[in-house]
């Protein structure tokens, strides 16, 4: 237990449905992650928080939406997804946003786009 | 631009066996170096880091990884293999001024055999 929690663990939807991820952090930290993992390729971060500001969208499609209503929440709206858009999503959090801070990851949210 | 290459996507020993993963990393400043590991349907958990200091660093588990600036590499290594060891590792770089940005490798899947 590393103390973020991602629902749902397995998502399946299709391309016209609008759907949520949630990320619940229990651990007092200020920052917060989304990042995607998809087969054969190195994690790609998608949004950074800090207390509660976005600090960094990493050129991500409008397709995925982040909202962030406080430093333990963190969600990821999905609409309109395309079928290469089906990977594990990563929530992870952190006590700041320094260069060698610890990130302690959810167990991810396995989506499938069809 | 800080980037990371994993030699070797999959990585298979015996029981008991030495544990060696390869890691070489680019960076334009000093680095800050990870290794995490993601065991089957988990997030990724850190195992070690180098930030500053001694370049031997010990992790969880009897994992260790040494930093070796004139070769750019930051190999983990551990003594004797366990079937728990089986997982998933990734090699990860930031910088101060990328904060915690991290840039991850591709990943090297260990195989532990009875």
């Amino acid at each position: 237990e590393t103390g973020v929690t991602q629902t749902p663990r397995h998502l399946v939807m299709g391309m016209t449905n609008k759907k949520s991820l949630k990320c619940e952090q229990h651990l007092g930290h200020n920052a917060m992650y989304w990042y995607k993992q998809s087969a054969k390729k190195p994690l790609e971060l998608m949004f950074v928080y800090n207390f509660k500001e976005q600090t960094e969208n990493n050129s991500v499609p409008s397709r995925f939406s982040p909202e962030c209503p406080n430093s333990s929440h963190l969600f990821l709206h999905l609409h309109t997804l395309q079928p290469e858009d089906s990977a594990l999503y990563l929530c992870a959090s952190s006590q700041g946003v320094q260069g060698a801070e610890k990130l302690f990851f959810g167990s991810g949210t396995q989506l499938s786009v069809l | 631009a800080q980037s990371v290459t994993q030699l070797g996507s999959h990585v298979s020993v015996s029981e008991g066996a030495l544990v060696l993963l390869r890691c070489n990393y680019s960076s334009s400043v000093p680095p800050y170096l990870f290794w995490y590991v993601q065991y089957p349907n988990q997030g990724l958990q850190l195992l070690l880091k180098y930030t500053t200091g001694a370049t031997l660093v010990k992790g969880i588990n009897g994992f260790e990884a040494e930093f070796k600036k004139s070769e750019t590499s930051f190999h983990l290594t551990k003594p004797s293999a366990h079937m728990s060891d089986a997982a998933e590792y990734f090699c990860a770089v930031s910088e101060e001024t990328s904060g915690s940005r991290l840039t991850f490798g591709e990943g090297t899947q260990l195989t532990v055999n009875p």
